[in-house]
């Protein structure tokens, strides 16, 4: 169980195309969901937390539109990279979190962008 | 503010010497501690949630213990496909985000 997939797993785009990444929660229902971004060798940058029915809640410095976040169902939440530019070639990973008192946070397989 | 160190960086052990990682963490009132996987190219794999000092979780050659200020990964007679990054992350209990604190990381090399 607690399985957390994303879509596409690569991408790339045109400079100043946007691109939109899917992350649903497949086998559990996800009211929060959350948006990383992992540069090569480094750890995990939290970008936002994402909140079915409501807007996300970005972290100091993350550019709310440039990356637009959108959950609109227990089990889906997207990220679009607007206006992408070489430097947001990164990979992008959400992770969805379980409901009930102890829960945990399980993260998909990651999507990594490039920008041309 | 909450922190998370990981060390070592990275570690390189043989196949068959057992060793441990170490997570340091401060925060203000810990809700939980976790313990992941990293592939390269890959999202982290959960392995382990801890939630008070004094507990202790067994995953086939891993077990992870936790204090009330660090939480260590044992890594039993590993294999080379123990090789990986494994990252802690803790939750604080006033983190009404429930957002997760990473630490580094450390990455496990297992030579055959």
């Amino acid at each position: 169980g607690a399985v957390v997939s994303q879509h596409p797993s690569r991408v790339i785009c045109k400079s100043g195309t946007s691109v939109k990444i899917e992350c649903r929660s497949l086998d559990f229902q996800a009211t929060t969901m959350f948006w990383y971004r992992q540069f090569p060798k480094k750890s995990l940058m939290l970008m936002a937390t994402s909140n079915e029915g409501s807007k996300a809640t970005y972290e100091q410095g993350v550019e709310k539109d440039k990356f637009l976040i959108n959950h609109a169902s227990l089990t889906l939440s997207t990220l679009t990279v607007t206006s992408a530019h070489p430097e947001d070639s990164s990979f992008y990973i959400c992770s969805a979190r379980t409901e009930g008192r102890y829960y945990e946070q399980y993260f998909g397989p990651g999507t990594r962008l490039t920008v041309t | 503010e909450d922190q998370v160190t990981q060390s070592p960086e990275a570690l390189r052990l043989q196949e068959g010497e057992s060793s441990s990682l170490n997570c340091s963490y401060t925060v203000s009132g810990l809700r939980g501690l976790f313990w992941y996987r990293q592939d390269p190219g890959k999202g982290p794999e959960f392995l382990f949630t801890l939630y008070s000092a004094g507990e202790e979780k067994e995953k086939e050659r891993l077990k992870a213990t936790l204090t009330k200020k660090e939480s260590f990964l044992h890594i039993t007679a590993p294999k080379p496909e123990d090789s990986a990054t494994y990252l802690c992350a803790v939750q604080a209990a006033n983190n009404a985000g429930n957002m997760l604190t990473f630490g580094g990381g450390t990455r496990l090399m297992v030579k055959p």
